[in-house]
């Protein structure tokens, strides 16, 4: 089954705001968790990672939190752009392979 | 900034026919993936490939399907005999380390008719 999903399909949010996308995760034994943004016509595109020893870790403008007792992941995005709008991966690296959770499309409405 | 390159951008081929899909990952990475993407589907395993052979495959890398390192520079992915549910982008990968991020990229759009 999948071990890595999204709670939201779809995520609207006025430019200027904060954006916050979810993930939940089921195996438990995962150490190490990326998201990825992917615009359309192009392939996934590394925003952030953060390993299991970690529950926080920022970036340029994204936040990412892990919260293992509950296997939840997510992406905060500082005062969204149009240039954010694209469809949100999370993945988790679990025995060497990569896996990809279904995505969230964020659209930044002006 | 270093970038996997996939050629071609966009592929059609009529059912039964081979095709192969290149890719130049980064140039220091040691560790090549292909995923592909069904239309409005998430971005599934296909195959991991490190120090010449496969290290990993899903279901879906039955024996229609091969990889190969055929130089320094390049990975294909080849599927001998196209089937319609084929058509989707695949995506090369490539990284560092086998716990590193993996870097994708921009696809080839393959469409079988």
């Amino acid at each position: 089954g999948e071990s890595v999903g999204l709670h939201l399909p779809t995520l609207s949010v006025q430019e200027g705001d904060n954006s916050i996308i979810n993930c939940a995760y089921s195996n438990s034994a995962s150490d190490y968790f990326i998201w990825y943004k992917q615009e359309s016509g192009k392939g996934p595109q590394f925003i952030i990672d953060i390993r299991s020893n970690m529950d926080k870790r920022q970036g340029q403008r994204v936040t990412v939190l892990l919260n293992k007792t509950v296997k939840h992941l997510s992406l905060q995005i500082a005062a969204t752009q149009p240039g954010d709008s694209a469809v949100y991966f999370c993945a988790e690296i679990n025995d060497y392979k990569l896996s990809f959770g279904a995505g969230t499309t964020v659209t930044v409405r002006a | 900034e270093p970038e996997v390159t996939q050629t071609p951008s966009h592929q059609v081929t009529q059912m039964g026919q081979e095709v192969i899909l290149r890719c130049v990952p980064i140039s220091n990475h040691l560790y090549f993936y292909w995923y592909r993407q069904i239309l409005g589907q998430k971005v599934e395993f296909l195959v991991s490939f490190y120090n010449n052979e496969i290290s990993e495959k899903s279901e879906i890398f039955d024996d229609q399907f091969s990889v190969e390192r055929p130089d320094g520079s390049n990975f294909t992915l080849k599927i001998r005999s196209t089937k319609l549910e084929d058509s989707a982008m695949y995506f090369c990968a490539s990284s560092q380390a086998n716990n590193s991020p993996l870097h994708f990229g921009n696809g080839t759009r393959l469409t079988v008719t």
